[in-house]
């Protein structure tokens, strides 16, 4: 079965930092772009970061550039989204999505999220 | 960069047909034909409808399709169900290997 399980959620400090894995199983990890989307409470779907299939390129929203960073272990098949000098607004689930090897930016599976809740 | 523009609801009774509509740029939405849509029911992980503006799938109902025009994408819902009740987000591509998504739209089934 195709699966993305993401994990390393929890509740952190303003300022803090946290790092969220994602395990692959089920398909040829490494033939895929991966990427993060994350979802405020209440809110629609935002785009975070993504990364080439051997992680030689990555890409980040405007909001998370110099604090987040997006990698990966193709040996482990995962995923990683190292996160820090977090604030209040990064509040949100934080989904791990595959990138279609046959279909334009298009996000063909994804995990079910990791709660990340930034609070004093 | 702004979300894509959708409308916040849109609402339709069992059997009607509904069109959800997601704006852009040139930039983004008109700019490139890699526009997907993506369903979401409560506390669950968003799930792929459609992909390159038109295309379903496998496994998706024939019941949804998508098309686009200028800077201006739309989802069409036919022979609404109940199990059509979600939340839909488009997303387009924006260059540079980055991505927008629309701000969602709640779709009720009356």
């Amino acid at each position: 079965e195709v699966q993305l399980v993401e994990s390393g959620g929890g509740l952190v400090q303003p300022g803090g930092s946290l790092r969220l894995s994602c395990a692959a199983s089920g398909f040829a990890f490494t033939t895929h772009w991966m990427t993060w989307v994350r979802q405020a409470p209440g809110k629609g779907l935002e785009w975070v970061a993504n990364i080439k299939k051997d992680g030689s390129e990555k890409y980040y929203v405007d909001s998370v550039k110099g604090r987040f960073t997006i990698s990966r272990d193709n040996a482990k098949n995962s995923l990683y989204l190292q996160m820090s000098s977090l604030r209040a607004e990064d509040t949100a689930v934080y989904y791990c999505a595959r990138y279609s090897s046959d279909w334009y930016v298009t996000f063909d599976i994804w995990g079910q999220g990791t709660m990340v809740t930034v609070s004093s | 960069q702004s979300a894509l523009t959708q409308p916040a609801s849109v609402s339709g009774s069992p059997g009607q047909s509904i069109t959800i509509s997601c704006t852009g740029t040139s930039s983004d939405v008109g700019g490139y034909n890699y526009v997907s849509w993506y369903q979401q029911h409560p506390g669950k992980a968003p799930k792929l409808m459609i992909y390159e503006v038109r295309n379903r799938p496998s496994g998706v109902s024939n019941r949804f399709s998508g098309s686009k025009s200028g800077n201006t994408a739309s989802l069409t819902i036919s022979g609404l169900q109940a199990e059509d009740e979600a939340d839909y987000y488009c997303s387009a591509y924006t260059s540079s290997y980055t991505v927008i998504f629309g701000g969602g739209t709640e779709l009720t089934v009356l």
